[in-house]
């Protein structure tokens, strides 16, 4: 079965600074998609960034940065320019081709420091 | 305008007693998920429906049962509720797999925190 690590369970940055959160992977597969999602306080679950595991080229949106690291399956996230509303639960998630379901990591907590 | 949306958004209840939380989806979706995040924030897959039938069935409780009445609705029920019931439950909708690169995956509900006492 496949199992996602965070192995930071809390983090934080001070405003405006980098922060790159860690996420590690386990699977047999060749051929699966790999997701940050974003947990505010709210409770809400937001899609940061997704990213392909045929693709080479790491996924970036705005802020937002992957280092995919396939051999390795390492997948960890870079936001830089770090805001106060970038303060939340940030979960990895994995994602087989065939799969039904996304298996998500323990989540780590980001603090944004002003 | 909300996609996924679920109710109660709280409910506090006592031990062993019987209770639902009901989530219904306006996306047009196929799928539907139960997911529990635990107090340390753990989310994990209970169930799954596809077109109203079970196609995930986690190790779960017979406690919990899932119930479909039409593709855009997934209720949860749960019978003699205990401590350990006491998490965050989301629902979820997800697209055909073939828009799961253009679209999110997964649409979660805004949870319903359940505590029992």
């Amino acid at each position: 079965a496949q199992t996602v690590t965070q192995s930071q369970p809390e983090m934080s940055v001070q405003e405006a600074e980098t922060v790159t959160l860690s996420c590690t992977y386990d699977t047999s597969e060749s051929d699966y998609y790999l997701f940050w999602y974003k947990q505010p306080p709210s409770r809400q679950m937001i899609l940061v960034i997704r990213q392909e595991a045929y693709k080479q080229q790491n996924a970036t949106e705005n802020r937002f940065s992957v280092n995919f690291q396939k051999a390795a399956k390492s997948f960890s996230l870079k936001i830089s320019d770090s805001q106060l509303g970038d303060a939340a639960m940030y979960f990895c998630a994995y994602l087989g081709r065939g799969a039904q379901k996304l298996v998500f990591g323990q989540g780590t907590r980001l603090t944004i420091n002003p | 305008d909300t996609a996924v949306s679920q109710t109660p958004k709280y409910l506090v209840t006592q031990m062993g007693n019987d209770k639902s939380i009901k989530c219904e989806q306006n996306l047009g979706h196929d799928t539907m998920y139960w997911y529990k995040q635990d107090s340390k924030k753990f989310l994990k897959i209970m169930f799954s429906y596809n077109n109203k039938e079970l196609i995930i069935n986690e190790t779960v409780p017979n406690r919990f049962s899932p119930k479909s009445p039409d593709k855009a609705h997934l209720n949860l029920h749960i019978n003699s509720l205990e401590l350990g019931d006491s998490a965050v439950y989301f629902c979820a909708s997800s697209p055909t797999r073939g828009a799961w690169f253009q679209d999110s995956p997964l649409h979660f509900g805004n949870g319903t925190r359940l505590t029992v006492t």
